[in-house]
């Protein structure tokens, strides 16, 4: 089983600043993270993935994210922000292997807002 | 076509009523997927085919809820007697090929499902 906990469901940051959201998981297995963005009345779009090999990885629109097995974190950075960045961002977690490992599961997700 | 296509984009329903939400995946991509998002919540997790076969069905929320995808390319999902708790944005979504999430999974923009 997997889970995923995202800290605040809101955050506020000046543009230029910098942009952290948090997530947390916990999997059975090693697990697949991914951190996605929804506009309004919009689909969900990727902004970037962790499968295997190097731990920093780079997305979409400056965004990156770094897992940390041990601390079971895949935080989501960005070095300044835009605002265009101000969406919903949600952070998910599937099985390597196994049954049900191409379910994704959700955090709650965090709303971004930027303050011109 | 270039990505997922949902239809209606808005549905309300009177409580009771029979609903039925069409999604249209991208040419040729193997599996789909639904997803329920309720308000302030993150997507969870419906049901899952690879072409016409239904091969986890385990998130549906109660028998009213049933989806098919006949031919193994559009999918729907249907509703009967809807309830309030109900209400939601309907995600489709599809990815080229099996359960490995390394393909990749394209989301459409959703159906919001009201029930009144």
């Amino acid at each position: 089983a997997q889970s995923v906990t995202q800290l605040g469901s809101h955050v506020s940051v000046s543009e230029g600043a910098l942009v952290l959201l948090r997530c947390n998981y916990s999997s059975s297995v090693p697990p697949y993270l991914f951190w996605y963005v929804q506009y309004p009345n919009q689909g969900l779009q990727l902004l970037l993935k962790y499968t295997t090999g190097a731990t920093l990885v780079k997305g979409i629109n400056g965004f990156e994210a770094e897992f940390k097995k041990s601390e079971t974190s895949f935080h989501l950075t960005k070095p300044s922000a835009h605002m265009s960045d101000a969406a919903e961002y949600f952070c998910a977690v599937t099985l390597s292997s196994g049954a049900g490992s191409y379910q994704l599961t959700f955090g709650k997700g965090t709303k971004l807002s930027v303050i011109p | 076509g270039a990505g997922v296509s949902q239809s209606p984009r808005y549905k309300v329903a009177k409580r009771g009523q029979d609903v039925a939400l069409r999604c249209d995946p991208i040419s040729g991509h193997v599996s789909l997927f639904w997803y329920q998002q309720a308000l302030g919540q993150g997507p969870e997790f419906l049901t899952y085919f690879q072409n016409e076969a239904q091969l986890d069905k385990s998130g549906l929320p109660s028998d009213r809820f049933f989806a098919e995808r006949p031919e193994g390319s559009v999918s729907t999902l249907k509703i009967q007697r809807t309830q309030q708790e109900d209400s939601a944005v309907y995600l489709c979504a599809s990815s080229l090929a099996g359960a490995n999430y390394l393909y990749g999974y394209t989301f459409g923009s959703g159906t919001r499902l009201t029930v009144v």
